[in-house]
């Protein structure tokens, strides 16, 4: 069965400090990634795709960057974190139309 | 992307049945409906898709109106599990898959 792992589950940085969350997924090959932000009380927005090792399209300008190094790693990074970068941050992958997307379990990302 | 419009917030009593609706008056032929979830502090949760049939799964059942400008989402015996935030959301499926989330309905479930 395929399965998402996205970690840390928390993490609290200072502003300016550097940021790489990782996301990883198994049980299947070639997946479409994804990257998602929630700010508090906010809804979703798409950061970042991927349909392929090293294809990256980013959906808002913004501090933040991703890289796809392998097929089923996607890495969401930062040089250095702005306060509005804190947020809830979501990973998913797509199987295709008839699945819909698969979340990870989430970081709550608070910057300060 | 479709347009959709859905109730802020909705509230069931436990046990009894839900009906979620969904307006997508824009939506594409070939767009699919996808409905998901996000309980609190969680990430999405698919839920259920259709394209013009109804349908059913074991979480939910799928009714979308014959000129497909509308759907409803239906939870048979809503549980205070089932409160969350639902989304509506048209996906055409093509290329890169992209699900954009609106608002949603927030449900809350009254023991």
């Amino acid at each position: 069965s395929q399965t998402i792992h996205q970690w840390p589950a928390t993490l609290v940085q200072p502003v300016g400090s550097p940021l790489s969350l990782e996301c990883t997924v198994e049980g299947t090959s070639n997946p479409n990634l994804y990257w998602y932000r929630q700010a508090a009380g906010r809804g979703l927005q798409l950061l970042f795709y991927s349909v392929g090792i090293g294809q990256i399209s980013s959906e808002v300008p913004q501090n933040l960057s991703a890289s796809r190094p392998q097929d089923r790693q996607f890495i969401l990074s930062s040089k250095k974190l702005l306060l509005s970068d804190s947020g809830f941050y979501l990973c998913a992958w797509a199987r295709g139309l008839f699945y819909g997307y698969t979340f990870g379990s989430g970081t709550r990302l608070t910057v300060v | 992307d479709a347009k959709t419009t859905q109730p802020n917030s909705m509230e069931s009593n436990e046990e009894e049945p839900v009906h979620l609706p969904c307006n997508h008056s824009t939506i594409s032929g070939t767009d699919y409906i996808h409905w998901y979830r996000q309980l609190p502090s969680q990430g999405p949760e698919y839920v259920i898709h259709g394209l013009t049939s109804n349908v059913n799964n074991r979480m939910a059942s799928l009714a979308i109106a014959e000129d497909r400008k509308s759907s409803t989402l239906i939870l048979h015996r809503a549980t205070l599990r089932d409160a969350a935030v639902y989304y509506c959301i048209p996906f055409s499926g093509a290329g890169s898959y992209q699900l954009t989330f609106g608002k949603g309905t927030k449900l809350s479930v009254i023991p």
